[in-house]
């Protein structure tokens, strides 16, 4: 049974650094996406990975998708305030449609 | 072109009571898929409907329940409503199965 995992859960970070997140899965995946939700509203897409070794970027935001190491990342450069939310990353399996989400990455950058 | 829509916003029942949420398909898509996203944690699948069959279910009860219309439009329904339904319930569409799934802004479910 697929499961997704990231980390870190909680992400407190200033202004003008980097970061990065992560999320593992269990099994194989033949899709990786990228959330983002403010709070109280629905889900944002950021990003749709399919093969080993996608980079996409979007802005301050660059994901990647390592399919070998069961492991995609979301690598946040010179953060702004207006990147505070929760990021999700979710994937699907081959034989099934439905996305099993991570627990999420709650982001919170300040001054 | 009018994305995935959700109706209504916010909803409060009381525990026993049922429940029926609404969601329209953004244009061209056929598909709609249904989640539940309790407070603080990931949105969870509830099942997916296509050609008006549920076609994948998640680990949900059978008090959760759903329709897909001819116009692709989907109704989720929950009876006997429990404390730990309230969450956000979120309806996604695709183009067909095994392709990307788009949001709608969700409904608030409280239960008293």
């Amino acid at each position: 049974e697929l499961k997704v995992e990231q980390n870190p859960l909680f992400l407190s970070m200033q202004e003008g650094k980097n970061y990065t997140i992560y999320c593992n899965y269990s099994t194989t995946s033949d899709r990786l996406y990228w959330y983002r939700q403010d709070p109280g509203k629905s889900l944002e897409s950021l990003f749709v990975l399919l093969s080993n070794g996608a980079v996409k970027q979007e802005g301050r935001l660059m994901a990647s998708l390592d399919t070998k190491a069961r492991l995609s990342t979301l690598h946040i450069t010179a953060a702004v305030h207006d990147l505070s939310a929760t990021y999700f990353c979710a994937a699907t399996s081959w034989d099934t449609d439905k996305l099993i989400f991570g627990t999420g990455t709650r982001l919170q950058v300040f001054p | 072109d009018a994305g995935v829509t959700q109706s209504p916003t916010h909803l409060i029942k009381t525990r026993g009571q049922q429940v029926t949420l609404r969601c329209s398909p953004k244009s061209g898509h056929d598909t709609v898929s249904w989640y539940q996203q309790a407070l603080g944690q990931g949105p969870q699948f509830i099942f997916q409907y296509y050609e008006e069959e549920e076609r994948q279910r998640g680990n949900f009860p059978d008090r959760f329940s759903g329709h897909q219309f001819p116009n692709y439009s989907s109704e989720l329904n929950v009876n006997a409503l429990l404390l730990g339904d309230s969450a956000l319930y979120l309806c996604a569409s695709s183009p067909g199965q095994f392709r990307e799934q788009y949001f709608g802004p969700g409904t608030r479910l409280t239960v008293t």
